[in-house]
């Protein structure tokens, strides 16, 4: 009964490799997140979806590019990785239910460029 | 902007005791919403608590509470009758009602001794 999902869980690639990260949600929201989580532990949103449409897109590089075949689905897709790329990025997904909107995250997935 | 502080960067607790987790955030918007995470050592990040900026009573989930002090614009957590297993980085999250967002604290890494 998982609620949200990221494949994989552990990517290591070399520099100027293009990879994606899977995220799944199984709890029926509307709105889907990709965050940046740095070796400082600081979370930071890259993107937001809302029913399948781009309605956040932070000061991120052209490289990242979010899709959203659905709404239980948002990918990220990363070309010509850089060592600065390297973090853990967490999937999350929240519902408007009365104004709360609590995010709830899948697991992450600990990207490493080398 | 939507401002977040969590002056604690590290806090210890002995087994059994009571702490509290300091958040003070930064808005103009009468309508918001405040998070708690906590991420364990293993990585996930998993919700806590919340509190919508309109409520009349602090809100608590059994051993967690939050102090809630609007004109002070603090939202502190408590935990009570700490365990080994509440060794954690604790966040702070603050949403602005119109916007799909979250802006995260840098965290706080909580050690409960035995």
């Amino acid at each position: 009964d998982t609620a949200v999902s990221q494949t994989p869980k552990y990517l290591v690639t070399q520099m100027g490799n293009d990879k994606s990260i899977k995220c799944e949600q199984n709890l029926g929201h509307d709105t889907m997140y990709w965050y940046k989580q740095d070796s400082k532990k600081f979370l930071k949103i890259m993107f937001s979806y809302n029913n399948k449409e781009l309605i956040i897109n932070e000061t991120v590089p052209n490289r990242f590019s979010p899709k959203s075949p659905d709404k239980a689905h948002l990918n990220l897709h990363i070309n010509s990785l850089e060592l600065g790329d390297s973090a853990v990025y967490f999937c999350a997904s929240s519902l408007r239910d009365r104004g709360r909107d609590t995010q709830y995250f899948g697991p992450g997935t600990r990207l490493t460029v080398l | 902007a939507q401002k977040i502080t969590q002056t604690q960067p590290g806090m210890f607790v002995q087994e059994k005791e009571a702490v509290t987790l300091d958040c003070t955030y930064d808005t103009s918007d009468p309508s918001y919403g405040l998070f708690w995470y906590k991420q364990p050592s293993s990585g996930e990040m998993i919700f806590l608590i919340y509190q919508g900026s309109y409520d009349q009573q602090n809100a608590t989930e059994g051993r967690y509470s939050l102090n809630f002090q609007k004109a002070r614009k603090s939202a502190n957590l408590v935990i009570s009758a700490s365990q080994l297993g509440d060794s954690a980085m604790y966040f702070c999250a603050i949403r602005h009602r119109n916007f799909n967002k979250f802006y995260f604290g840098s965290g706080t890494k909580l050690n409960v001794k035995p």
